[in-house]
């Protein structure tokens, strides 16, 4: 069984501040962990993603993420906000089982004031 | 390219009705994936075919839902009687193959029952 974890559903940041999305996940099986953007009215993208190779992951945008199997975490950071990151961020976790079905998180909104 | 499509993008239905959501994933992605998102939350797994196989449909809520992909590349979502808990935006990934490959998510049908 799989699980993820993403802490408050709304984190507010002004524009140029770093942004750090947090999420923690449970697998009993090495995972494979996605981040996933979704504008509004728009479909799921992919941020970036970890599959067992470099523990320090690069996305689009500016995106990165940490993969820290001591903490269960894939942390999801941006030095610098942009008013164009406002969206909903989904951290999810699959296995290379039969598979691969996604567990979602529920999400975190991201603001940027300006 | 083409992304993933799905058809209608609203779908309003009375309690009790039969209603059917397509879905075309990106030529030769032999892996597709059904998810529902309600409001507020991430996206649940429903069910995953492998070419025209349903390989796990252990997330289909109960025996109203049901999917096909009879070759392999179109697949439909069926939902028969309709309940207003059924309201929902329901999704559609593609993937080249199962594993860590991305999957590739199409903008989502939002079903309303009425």
């Amino acid at each position: 069984a799989q699980s993820v974890t993403q802490l408050g559903s709304h984190v507010s940041v002004s524009e140029g501040a770093l942004v750090l999305l947090r999420c923690n996940y449970s697998s009993s099986v090495p995972p494979y962990l996605f981040w996933y953007v979704q504008y509004p009215n728009q479909g799921l993208q992919l941020l970036l993603k970890y599959t067992s190779a470099a523990t320090l992951v690069k996305g689009i945008n500016g995106f990165e993420a940490e993969f820290k199997k001591s903490e269960t975490s894939f942390h999801l950071t941006k030095p610098s906000a942009h008013m164009s990151d406002a969206a909903e961020y989904f951290c999810a976790v699959s296995t290379a089982g039969a598979n691969s079905k996604l567990t979602f998180g529920k999400g975190i909104t991201l603001s940027v004031r300006p | 390219g083409a992304g993933v499509s799905q058809t209608p993008s609203n779908k309003v239905t009375e309690k009790g009705k039969y209603v059917e959501l397509r879905c075309d994933p990106i030529s030769g992605h032999t892996a597709l994936y059904w998810y529902r998102q309600s409001l507020g939350q991430g996206p649940e797994f429903l069910i995953y075919f492998q070419g025209t196989g349903a390989a796990d449909d252990s997330g289909l809520p109960n025996d109203r839902f049901f999917a096909v992909r009879p070759e392999g590349s179109v697949s439909t979502l069926k939902i028969q009687r309709t309940e207003r808990g059924d309201s929902a935006v329901y999704l559609c990934a593609s993937s080249l193959v199962r594993g860590a490959y991305e999957q590739y998510f199409g903008p989502g049908t939002r079903l309303t029952v009425t």
